[in-house]
């Protein structure tokens, strides 16, 4: 089966753009997450959604950043006037059901974003 | 709050040596531990996760880790390792009450023949 998918793959914007990313988590699948890769790191955790709800957007670093999922499938990250420190590899991922914390996630192949 | 501690940024080994990725954890609650893979080209994918029972875990393709609760620690371990096993490593905590991961910094698995 299809698993996640998230476009585009890569992004190169300028200093003061908005860009916005896009997830499509595995069908069925009730929770999504957002997590920034930097070069060197491990994925940092940003926010994540059950259904339509955003449960948890405590690593969102500002509110240049923002995320929906408004009919409790695809999901937008939203980062607004775009600044260099924000280059980075965005991952998306769904479970079939997160509220236990025991669920496998599912990565999706990220979308690199870099800012000029 | 939570940290994950991968003290090896890299690990270069033989074909059919043995290897241990180490990952320790802090954490003022009790937590799941993960290790994820990431192939070349490719997605992170999970490997093996402890949630409860025995300490000892095993993958599919040859993998293990023992969760030590009083080290805080979840070593990654490999009897022999193959060209395909070059990856990076990502050992990974879920506090129990939270959905999120908490992600090491990874190590390199670099295999040569």
């Amino acid at each position: 089966g299809a698993g996640v998918s998230q476009s585009p793959r890569y992004k190169v914007t300028k200093r003061g753009q908005d860009v916005a990313l896009r997830c499509d988590p595995i069908s069925g699948h009730v929770s999504l997450y957002w997590y920034r890769q930097a070069l060197g790191q491990g994925p940092e955790f940003l926010t994540y959604f059950n259904y339509e709800a955003q449960q948890d957007k405590s690593g969102l670093p500002n509110d240049r950043f923002s995320a929906e999922r408004p009919e409790g499938s695809i999901s937008t990250l939203t980062i607004q006037r775009t600044e260099q420190r924000d280059s980075a590899m965005y991952r998306c991922a769904s479970s079939l059901d997160g509220l236990a914390g025991t669920d496998t996630q599912y990565f999706g192949p990220g979308t690199r974003l870099t800012v000029l | 709050a939570q940290s994950v501690t991968q003290l090896d940024s890299q690990v270069p080994v033989f074909e059919e040596a043995p290897v241990e990725l180490r990952c320790n954890y802090s954490s003022s609650v009790s937590v799941y531990l993960f290790w994820y893979v990431q192939y070349p080209n490719q997605g992170l994918q999970l490997l093996l996760k402890y949630l409860s029972g025995s300490t000892l875990v095993e993958s599919i393709n040859g993998f293990e880790a023992e969760f030590n609760k009083s080290q805080t620690s979840f070593h990654l371990r490999k009897p022999s390792v193959h060209i395909s096993d070059t990856a990076e490593y990502f050992c990974a905590v879920s506090p129990y009450n939270t959905d999120k991961l908490i992600f090491g910094t990874g190590t390199r698995l670099q295999v040569f023949p």
